[in-house]
């Protein structure tokens, strides 16, 4: 059984679209988070949601949309779609939110999510 | 299909000591990265390694690759409690444009 799961693990839409990708896990954890991964392989923290609340807002445009109905799963939905957003992007989780002792995060295997 | 594994996935350790984390990976791949994490933060990048033998140092870690047994090491030297982190490694899929990540290391280094 796959711990964190996020579909689709492959992406390609044309620019302007809306699209999302779903997240899942089944670790009982408390904390969820969408991560987007640069050209230079850096991942950048983009939400994080605890208990269905947000928690981690970066500075990411409004057209990313994050949606939590509840503690097991995390969607983001990205309206409008831009060249830029072509990226990889990693859904995780763990079982306290950021700042807490066991911070180790689980991580899905990735939406590699390709705009033309 | 990739698999990475870490180990341990939990290190404490005293300051001064020296200790290695080991990351080994499935498949052929010519790409490996070391990611550190501190609470509340994203991953940040700490070593890249792109050939057999390979061997980064920064401060008191030290990364090698040896791709023909699929394994990369961190070793950390005379441990301080500043490099208390969770690691992770993460290995390229050949051919593929994503990372696949290890589960991770929590170090606590204890003064």
């Amino acid at each position: 059984d796959t711990a964190v799961s996020q579909t689709p693990k492959y992406l390609v839409t044309q620019m302007g679209n809306d699209k999302s990708i779903k997240c899942e896990q089944n670790l009982g954890h408390d904390t969820m988070y969408w991560y987007k991964q640069d050209s230079k392989k850096f991942l950048k923290i983009m939400f994080s949601y605890n208990n269905k609340e947000l928690i981690i807002n970066e500075t990411v445009p409004n057209r990313f949309s994050p949606k939590s109905p509840d503690k097991a799963h995390l969607n983001l939905h990205i309206n409008s779609l831009e060249l830029g957003d072509s990226a990889v992007y990693f859904c995780a989780s763990s079982q306290d939110g950021m700042g807490i002792n066991n911070e180790k995060l689980f991580f899905g295997s990735g939406t590699q999510l390709s705009v033309l | 299909e990739l698999k990475v594994e870490q180990n341990p996935l939990f290190l404490s350790m005293q300051e001064g000591k020296n200790y290695t984390i080991y990351c080994n990976y499935s498949t052929t791949s010519d790409r490996l990265y070391w990611y550190r994490q501190d609470p509340g933060k994203s991953l940040e990048s700490l070593f890249v390694l792109l050939s057999n033998g390979a061997v980064k140092q920064e401060g008191r870690l030290m990364a090698s690759l040896d791709t023909k047994a699929r394994l990369s090491t961190l070793h950390i030297t005379a441990a301080v409690h500043d490099l208390s982190a969770t690691y992770f490694c993460a290995v390229d899929e050949l051919y593929g444009n994503k990372l696949v990540f290890g589960a991770g290391t929590i170090l606590r280094v204890k003064s």
